[in-house]
């Protein structure tokens, strides 16, 4: 009965290889993001969708695109992978974009580029 | 100067010990304002919203400067189950850009 569900959990990969990030959310919210957590544990915004359309992308590089298929589902697809890449990426999701509910998290998935 | 900025810490207490964090905002129309806590290698999560007029949770207040764009929580009788790190969140809307922004976060150790 997982709130927001992300796979997979660790994620090691080379330079240069191109990998997805899955999160699925079973609240019924209609807004759903990405953050980025770096090494000093900065946590930031990436992407913000609501019902599905883009709203906020933080000058996140072209390499990285995210695609909800529908309400509950928002993934990460990154290209070309960078050693500055590594960190550990949450997926989170909130009632409506405007109103500042409370943000749910996924448990994260933490990727290393070697 | 950065949106939100916290206390860097870390802060080393002994249980029973009451513990203060404090946050500045740059925003002066940001909206609402949050404490997320985030234990180690987990997720965050909402320990309570931060309101004009101080609000308390049990052991935790938090409160709000408007005009000094300042928060703060405090936490009294610290538990060993309080060491995490608190994250000062605020929320702010631009045109349709509505996101939260985060601190880096105050390290709290409680020790027995």
């Amino acid at each position: 009965d997982t709130a927001v569900s992300q796979t997979p959990k660790y994620l090691v990969t080379q330079m240069g290889n191109d990998k997805s990030i899955k999160c699925e959310q079973n609240l019924g919210h209609d807004t759903m993001y990405w953050y980025k957590q770096d090494s000093k544990k900065f946590l930031k915004i990436m992407f913000s969708y609501n019902n599905k359309e883009l709203i906020i992308n933080e000058t996140v590089p072209n390499r990285f695109s995210p695609k909800s298929p529908d309400k509950a589902h928002l993934n990460l697809h990154i290209n070309s992978l960078e050693l500055g890449d590594s960190a550990v990426y949450f997926c989170a999701s909130s009632q409506e974009l405007a109103s500042a509910d409370t943000q749910y998290f996924g448990p994260g998935t933490r990727l290393t580029v070697l | 100067r950065k949106e939100v900025e916290q206390d860097p810490g870390p802060f080393n207490v002994p249980e029973g010990a009451t513990v203060a964090f404090n946050c500045t905002y740059s925003n002066s129309a940001s909206q609402s304002f949050f404490w997320y806590r985030q234990d180690c290698r987990k997720e965050p999560k909402l320990l309570m919203s931060v309101y004009s007029s101080g609000n308390e949770d049990g052991r935790f207040t938090a409160q709000l400067n408007r005009a000094s764009q300042y928060i703060s929580l405090l936490i009294r009788d610290s538990k060993l189950s309080d060491s995490a790190t608190y994250l000062c969140v605020v929320f702010n809307s631009g045109g349709s850009n509505y996101k939260l922004t985060f601190g880096k976060g105050t390290l709290l150790t409680v020790n027995p």
